[in-house]
């Protein structure tokens, strides 16, 4: 079954520390990624996707993404997180031949230490 | 211009009830999905409409059903709900599904709470 996972689950890191987070997704052939946020008391809220062309992918508030397919993974990234970027952010893509079904990671929470 | 509104944002039943969740969908977006997301899960997608019929369905019980109106909002009903039902309850709207990789954008849930 097609699936998106996450790597960390949690993370915790100091203001101005650069962030990286893991997502990878199991399947071939045309591919639609998403990156959403939760912010604390907030709903879940579009950082980025990436349809197609240039596999890096820039998003609001300073994020990026890169898609490597060969590698199946689309890292969320930032070069220095602010505590304001405390969240729960989520890897999502539609599900192969079903356009309207968003699967999603579990999740990674981050925090980020004033 | 609105965005997807929910309701309502909190909730309480017991074992067996039924409850009924409603969704606004962003203004000209004509498509609504809905998405339980579990503690410390993912939403996990239940099912989609579009023109007043369900599209698309993920790996739920028949206790979940739904509803499209004429003017695209939508609600969600559950029945003869189970303690494992408790969680928060997304709706997201979208424009020309038919897209892939059309953006959902997603309102701020209901908390269902299954005593």
């Amino acid at each position: 079954a097609q699936s998106v996972s996450q790597h960390n689950h949690h993370v915790i890191l100091s203001e101005a520390a650069s962030l990286e987070l893991g997502c990878n997704y199991s399947y071939g052939g045309t591919v639609n990624l998403f990156w959403y946020v939760q912010y604390p008391g907030q709903h879940l809220q579009l950082l980025l996707k990436y349809f197609s062309g240039d596999p890096l992918v820039k998003g609001i508030k300073g994020f990026e993404a890169e898609f490597i397919k060969s590698k199946f993974s689309f890292n969320l990234r930032k070069p220095s997180v602010q505590w304001s970027d405390t969240a729960e952010y989520f890897c999502a893509a539609p599900a192969t031949g079903n356009t309207g079904k968003l699967i999603f990671g579990q999740g990674t929470t981050l925090q980020v230490k004033p | 211009d609105a965005g997807v509104t929910q309701s309502p944002t909190h909730l309480i039943k017991t074992r067996g009830q039924q409850v009924t969740l409603r969704c606004s969908p962003k203004s000209g977006h004509d498509t609504v999905s809905w998405y339980q997301q579990a503690l410390g899960q993912g939403p996990q997608f239940i099912f989609q409409y579009y023109e007043e019929e369900e599209r698309q369905r993920g790996n739920f019980p028949d206790r979940f059903s739904g509803h499209q109106f004429p003017n695209y909002s939508s609600e969600l009903n559950v029945n003869a709900l189970l303690l494992g039902d408790s969680a928060l309850y997304l709706c997201a709207s979208s424009l020309a599904t038919r897209a892939i990789g059309e953006t959902q954008y997603f309102g701020p849930g209901t908390r269902l709470l299954v005593l």
